[in-house]
Formats: C-alpha cells, sequence, structure tokens
C-alpha cells in the first residue's frame, strides 16, 4: 500500500528540541519530493517547505526558514522535520505530503495522517 | 508570500451548487495553471479533489470541477450532499519552488 506514516503525538516543554517523521512505503521514497504542513488548532493549512529525499534540496517558505529544519534519509524512506527550541505557539497537527509531478505544475497527492505536537509548560 | 484569499464560509441545499474562489496575485494564481483544491473534514488529513486547475483524480466524483480566471481560482461542487461538508483549501504554485495556501473555506450543508 502507498502511504505516508508519521510519528506519534509529543507533548514538549517551551525550549526542548524535537523531531518528527514521515516513513513513505509502497513507492519509490527517492523519486518524489516531500512537504510539511502546519496546521494550527482550528486554523487552515500552512505550506512550511519541501525536500528532494533523493539529494536532499530543500526550499522553505519565508515564514518558516530559520524556524524549522526539513531533512531526509533516503536509505530508510524518512523524511524528517525538526525544531532546536519549542515555542508554545508551535503547538499545532503537522502534516507530511508527497507532491506529485504532472505535465503542467505539481500537487500534493499523498498525506500523511499527521503528528500533534504540543507544547506547554 | 501571503495566504490566498478564499471567503471563510459557503453554503448550500442538498442538490444546489455552490462555488468556493480562490484569490491571489499575478506571482502565484494569475501566474501559473498549477492550482490545487482539497478537501479536509474534521479531525482528517487533507484529500485532494482537483489539480492542475480543473483535473480530478481517480475516485472525486465528477460534481467537482475547477477553473480559474486571471488571478482567481474556482472551486464549484454541484449536487451537493452531506458528506460534502468539509473544509477546503485551493493552494497555487508561487515560483521558486514554493508554494501557498488559501485561508481555507468551510462548507455546511444545509
Amino acid at each position: 500500500e502507498v502511504q505516508l506514516v508519521q510519528s506519534g503525538a509529543e507533548v514538549k516543554k517551551p525550549g526542548e528540541s524535537q523531531k518528527i517523521s514521515c516513513k513513505g512505503s509502497g513507492y519509490s521514497f527517492a523519486s518524489y519530493w516531500i512537504g510539511w504542513v502546519r496546521q494550527m488548532p482550528g486554523k487552515g493549512l500552512e505550506w512550511m517547505g519541501i525536500i528532494s529525499p533523493g539529494d536532499s534540496d530543500t526550499t522553505y517558505s519565508p515564514s518558516f526558514q530559520g524556524q524549522v529544519t526539513i531533512s531526509a534519509d533516503k536509505s530508510i524512506s524518512t523524511a524528517y522535520l525538526q525544531w532546536s527550541s519549542l515555542k508554545a505557539s508551535d503547538t499545532a497537527m503537522y502534516y507530511c505530503a508527497r507532491r506529485y509531478d504532472s505535465t503542467m505544475g505539481w500537487f500534493f497527492d499523498l498525506w500523511g495522517r499527521g503528528t500533534l505536537v504540543t507544547v506547554s509548560s | 508570500q501571503s495566504a490566498l484569499t478564499q471567503p471563510p464560509s459557503a453554503s448550500g441545499s442538498p442538490g444546489q451548487s455552490v462555488t468556493i474562489s480562490c484569490t491571489g496575485t499575478s506571482s502565484d494564481v494569475g501566474g501559473y495553471n498549477y492550482v490545487s483544491w482539497y478537501q479536509q473534514h474534521p479531525g482528517k488529513a487533507p484529500k485532494l479533489m482537483i489539480f492542475d486547475v480543473s483535473k480530478r483524480p481517480s475516485g472525486v466524483p465528477d460534481r467537482f470541477s475547477g477553473s480559474k480566471s486571471g488571478n482567481t481560482a474556482s472551486l464549484t461542487v454541484s449536487g451537493l450532499q452531506a458528506e460534502d461538508e468539509a473544509d477546503y483549501y485551493c493552494s497555487s504554485y508561487a515560483g521558486s519552488n514554493k508554494l501557498v495556501f488559501g485561508g481555507g473555506t468551510r462548507l455546511t450543508v444545509l
């Protein structure tokens, strides 16, 4: 089955570091870019950035540049999103999604179920 | 890179049609035919409904259709059904390998 499996929910304290994961299966993981999307409680989707697992080429949204780090390990078909110092405002659901390149453009055709990160003292 | 503008809410009765707009700029919606639409039910992950402005993935009912004119894209849901009640998000390529989402529209089936 083609799927993206995300790591489980996390509860962290402000200032702590955190790394969540997204493991692809059922397809050639290195051949498709993986994107990360934030959804704060009761709010809309925000595009954070995208990585090519094949060569780790990464593009960040200006809003998230310097705030998070996106990485990938193609040998284990896994992409990561990490923070060095969490803030309460990082509390959100984080989705990973596979980018599909069509003849005209690209879009996210496959989504993980999301990882809820709660940051609270 | 600002979010695309969507109406916060839309509604219609079963069987009716409803159209949700998504307004951007010439740097995103107007500049590329890379608009896609996602449906999100409460507590669920988003689901792709439309890509490349007007194409439907396999399995998406033909009641869903997309279009674009200038800097505004639209999603039309015809023959509304109860299960169409959800949040809908547009997105567009914004150049330089970047993407932007709309703020989302909550569709209510009356």
